[in-house]
Parts: structure tokens; C-alpha cells; sequence
């Protein structure tokens, strides 16, 4: 069964770097997502992209954040300067479409510490 | 705006049945939905509801949807260990894009 897979599993970085979070949705699939959550809390949408382009986004992606799918493949998030309160699990999530029952098929997730 | 509630953890015996509970608060919820968390995997849509239902049945999964109370819950049916698992509660809303708002996760400890 095709799925969403997302590198690294892992990512510890500096507060102030810039890190990149990768996910690889699956292949017929149009509309791609990125969630977070931080632990203990609620799983928080972040940002939806179609047709190469921002579709929706939350107010938790502000300026530091920017998606990119630069290839045909991958989706990528990158969070320019990374503060502490960033830490946590980031979610990749794709769907063929965006009707109420199409399926978003979730990532593994990578979990970003910021020390 | 939107909000969903579900306790944190359950604790339940082998063999017996499990029930997670949710609470949401908006009344314009057109499905509200069930996922599943493995260790190391992604969110994995389990079953969802349609918000004019008020149960639905698959296998050993139960969803009872109380729309006056806006509680939701999950009832697994002999219960293995297999079903351990974080299961999340979320709803969509009408009119939109269809993003699920998502709870904190319930994390089900099945013990022998």
C-alpha cells in the first residue's frame, strides 16, 4: 500500500538555525499538508498546498515558515530561524482530493528538537 | 471557533471492551472522525461519522455520536494488544476545505 514517508525521523538543531523537513506524499495525490504537535498538546494544522501554491494556512505559520515542492515529489517545510518553541512532531499528510471523506494519509511524523 | 476534547490516557485488560470519549464544540461539524497512532507510524484514519448518524458499526469499532450532548466515542470490542495505540477525535466543518481539527490523542494501554 503506497504511503507517505517523511526524513529524517529526527531532527535536533541550534535555536537560530534554519532546518528543512522533507515528506515524499503519495503519488497521485494533490493536496499536501503539514501538522504539528507539540508534545502533550493538540495536533495543529499549519499549512495546506495545491497546485503549487498555499491554499490554506494557520495563524501559527508565519513568516519563519515556507513550503516548497520542488521537484514533483517531494514537499518540503523549512523553518528559517528556529526558536525553542518550535520543538515538536511535524506531520506530513497528503489526499487526492479535498472533499469530507477523502483520506489524508499521515506520515510518521519527525520530530524536531531545538535546544 | 473549533475545539475537541479527549481525555489523555485508558488503561484497559485484555479481552475487555474499550471506550474513548471525545467532546467538540462546534454544532456546524459535518463528520467527525476517529484516527489511530501506532508507535513510529503516521495517523491512520480508523472510521468517521457523518454528523445526521448517531452510530456506526465496523468490526469490532462502535461510534456513538450524541449531537445534542456534541460527545463522540469510540468503542472497541475485545480489546487486544494489538490495539494499543494514541486514537485521535477530529471534526470537519461545513463549507470548507474539509481540514480536520484534531484532539490531543487518547493513548490506549492494552495490558495482558
Amino acid at each position: 500500500e503506497p504511503e507517505v514517508t517523511q526524513t529524517p525521523s529526527h531532527q535536533v538543531t541550534q535555536m537560530g538555525q534554519e532546518v528543512i523537513l522533507r515528506c515524499v506524499p503519495i503519488s497521485n495525490h494533490l493536496y499536501f499538508y503539514w501538522y504539528r504537535q507539540i508534545l502533550g498538546q493538540k495536533v495543529e494544522f499549519l499549512v495546506s498546498f495545491y497546485n503549487n501554491e498555499i491554499s490554506e494556512k494557520s495563524e501559527i505559520f508565519d513568516d519563519q515558515f515556507s513550503v516548497e515542492r520542488p521537484d514533483g515529489s517531494n514537499f518540503t517545510l523549512k523553518i528559517r530561524s528556529t526558536k525553542l518553541e518550535d520543538s515538536a512532531m511535524y506531520f506530513c499528510a497528503s489526499r487526492y482530493g479535498q472533499g469530507a471523506t477523502d483520506t489524508q494519509y499521515f506520515g510518521p511524523g519527525t520530530r524536531l528538537t531545538v535546544l | 471557533g473549533e475545539d475537541v476534547e479527549q481525555s489523555l490516557f485508558l488503561s484497559v485488560r485484555e479481552g475487555d471492551s474499550s471506550v474513548i470519549n471525545c467532546t467538540y464544540t462546534d454544532s456546524s461539524s459535518t463528520y467527525l472522525y476517529w484516527y489511530k497512532q501506532e508507535p513510529g507510524a503516521g495517523l491512520q484514519l480508523l472510521t468517521y461519522i457523518f454528523s445526521n448518524m448517531d452510530m456506526k458499526q465496523d468490526q469490532r469499532l462502535t461510534v456513538l455520536l450524541n449531537k445534542k450532548d456534541k460527545h463522540l466515542s469510540l468503542r472497541i470490542a475485545d480489546t487486544q494488544t494489538g490495539d494499543s495505540a494514541i486514537y485521535f477525535c477530529a471534526e470537519t466543518l461545513s463549507g470548507g476545505s474539509y481540514i480536520p481539527t484534531f484532539g490531543r490523542g487518547t493513548s490506549l494501554i492494552v495490558h495482558p
